[in-house]
């Protein structure tokens, strides 16, 4: 069973464009949702994060837009550059289970100079 | 900004034999530590939570008598996996949960354990 889903598997953007990952979940008690950035020989590293009481969150050029009621949430990456290809993961936890991340499988970013 | 260390990065070990894994806070008081493994699928699987004067918390399918885990201070925990044998491959993750914030898990580069 997995409780948390991204699409797609695998991801090829151009240089400047905007990349859009997809993430979505089954447990309505999830109220916490990071993203990580894992590069190949690397742990993953907190991208960026976002609760369940906002529908959007912004980072500069990354950004969440959350929708609780479809359970489904997305990662924009802007102006996508080569250096932001990586696995990124979509995660979740509940309440005051922080430890107990439920990690998507992951999507592989391209992005093409 | 809050940083963990592990080592070694790397690590090879002879079937059945043993190896250790270090966890490093640095700039943050780590009151639990998630230790977590990643599959060379990419996949996570949680292990066990450590938490500082507290009976450590082991996953289903973990157990302390193969990864026993050792959390002295807010700022160090270490981990050993015990026999190692194919299975045990992977990318072992240590995430410390910053002060009583249950919002942030940071994780270190992690230890990548290859078995001969």
């Amino acid at each position: 069973q997995q409780q948390v889903r991204q699409s797609p598997q695998s991801l090829t953007v151009w240089e400047g464009e905007t990349a859009i990952l997809n993430c979505s979940y089954e447990n309505s008690a999830f109220d916490y949702f990071p993203w990580y950035q894992q590069f190949p020989g690397e742990g993953p590293a907190l991208l960026i994060s976002i609760l369940s009481v906002s529908d959007k969150k912004e980072d500069g050029r990354f950004t969440i837009f959350f929708n609780k009621r479809e359970k489904k949430l997305s990662l924009h990456i802007a102006d996508s550059q080569p250096g932001d290809s990586a696995t990124y993961f979509c995660a979740a936890s509940a309440g005051t289970n922080a430890y107990k991340v439920i990690f998507g499988k992951g999507t592989h970013l391209h992005v093409l100079p | 900004g809050a940083l963990v260390y592990q080592y070694p990065r790397r690590t090879i070990c002879k079937s059945g034999t043993s190896m250790r894994m270090e966890c490093q806070a640095v700039g943050f008081q780590a009151t639990s530590v998630a230790w977590y493994r990643q599959s060379p699928q990419k996949t996570f699987e949680l292990i066990a939570l450590s938490t500082v004067n507290s009976a450590i918390k082991y996953e289903q399918n973990f157990t302390q008598e193969k990864f026993p885990i050792s959390h002295p201070n807010l700022s160090f925990s270490s981990m050993t996996v015990l026999n190692a044998y194919l299975e045990d491959r992977g990318l072992y993750l240590c995430g410390a949960i910053q002060g009583l914030s249950n919002e942030r898990l940071f994780f270190g580069h992690g230890t990548k354990l290859s078995v001969l």
